[in-house]
C-alpha cells in the first residue's frame, strides 16, 4: 500500500532564510508522481510542484525546488528566499497512475515565517 | 480559466440532520474527487470519480454518505445523518483522465462543515 510520511509538525524560518519541509514515501510501483501543495488558513488548496518517478532531474518552480533521492524514496520541499507569506501547511502527495490514478496525503507540516 | 467550483462555504448543522455539498469542476477535467479533510490532518479521499462512473468509493461511509456526479460534470456530496466527527472541510477536486503521474488535481476552496 501507499503511504506519505510527513515527520515534521511544525517548522520556523526566518524571512528571506531557505527551508527545507521532508516527504519520504512507500510504494512498490515503478510510476508515480509527488506533488507539493501549499494551504493557507484560508483552506484552498494551492499546486506548488510536481516530480515523476522517472524524472532524471530535480523539480523546480521559481523559489520551489523538490529534493527527489529516489532510492531513499524522499521528496523533500526546499523553499528559498522565504516570505512572510510561506506561512501555511504543506502537504506532500503521491500519485500511482496504475493505481485508479487518486492522490493520497501525508499529515502536513505547518511552516511560520518568523520577521 | 475559470478554478473548481464549490457550495456553500460554510455550513453548520445539528447531528442527525443532513447536508449537502455542490462541485462544479474545471471545464474538460473528467475526473472528479472529494475529499474529507479534518482538522490538523491531510485531506483523506471519499471518493473518486471518471466522468459520471465511480472509480474508487472504498474509503466512503456509505451508511451516511452518498454521492454522484449526473452528466459526468457536478457533483454532489450528502451526509445523512451526520455526526460529530463529520466536522472537517470537504475538498473537492478535478483533473484530466489518464495514466499518467503528472496530471495535476487542483482543488476548489472547500465546505467547512461544523456538527453541532
Amino acid at each position: 500500500a501507499q503511504k506519505i510520511t510527513q515527520t515534521q509538525p511544525g517548522m520556523f524560518v526566518q524571512e528571506k532564510e531557505a527551508v527545507t519541509l521532508d516527504c519520504t514515501y512507500d510504494t512498490s510501483d515503478p510510476s508515480y508522481g509527488l506533488f507539493w501543495y501549499k494551504q493557507p488558513s484560508s483552506g484552498e488548496m494551492i499546486f506548488l510542484i510536481y516530480q515523476g518517478s522517472y524524472d532524471q532531474q530535480n523539480a523546480t518552480e521559481g523559489r520551489y525546488s523538490l529534493n527527489f533521492q529516489k532510492a531513499r524514496k524522499s521528496a523533500n520541499l526546499v523553499i528559498s528566499a522565504s516570505q512572510l507569506g510561506d506561512s501555511a501547511m504543506y502537504f506532500c502527495a503521491m500519485r500511482l497512475p496504475y493505481n485508479n490514478n487518486d492522490m493520497r496525503f501525508g499529515a502536513g507540516t505547518r511552516l511560520t515565517v518568523k520577521p | 480559466e475559470a478554478g473548481v467550483a464549490q457550495s456553500p462555504r460554510y455550513k453548520i448543522i445539528e447531528k442527525r440532520q443532513s447536508v449537502a455539498f455542490w462541485c462544479n469542476p474545471i471545464s474538460g477535467h473528467a475526473t472528479l474527487y472529494w475529499y474529507q479533510q479534518i482538522l490538523g490532518q491531510g485531506p483523506k479521499l471519499l471518493i473518486q470519480f471518471q466522468n459520471n462512473g465511480v472509480v474508487d468509493d472504498s474509503q466512503l461511509p456509505k451508511d451516511r454518505f452518498s454521492a454522484e456526479r449526473l452528466k459526468g460534470v457536478d457533483s454532489t456530496l450528502k451526509i445523512q445523518p451526520a455526526k460529530l466527527e463529520d466536522s472537517a472541510v470537504y475538498l473537492c477536486a478535478s483533473s484530466l483522465w489518464g495514466q499518467y503521474s503528472g496530471n495535476t488535481i487542483y482543488f476548489g476552496e472547500g465546505s467547512w462543515l461544523t456538527v453541532v
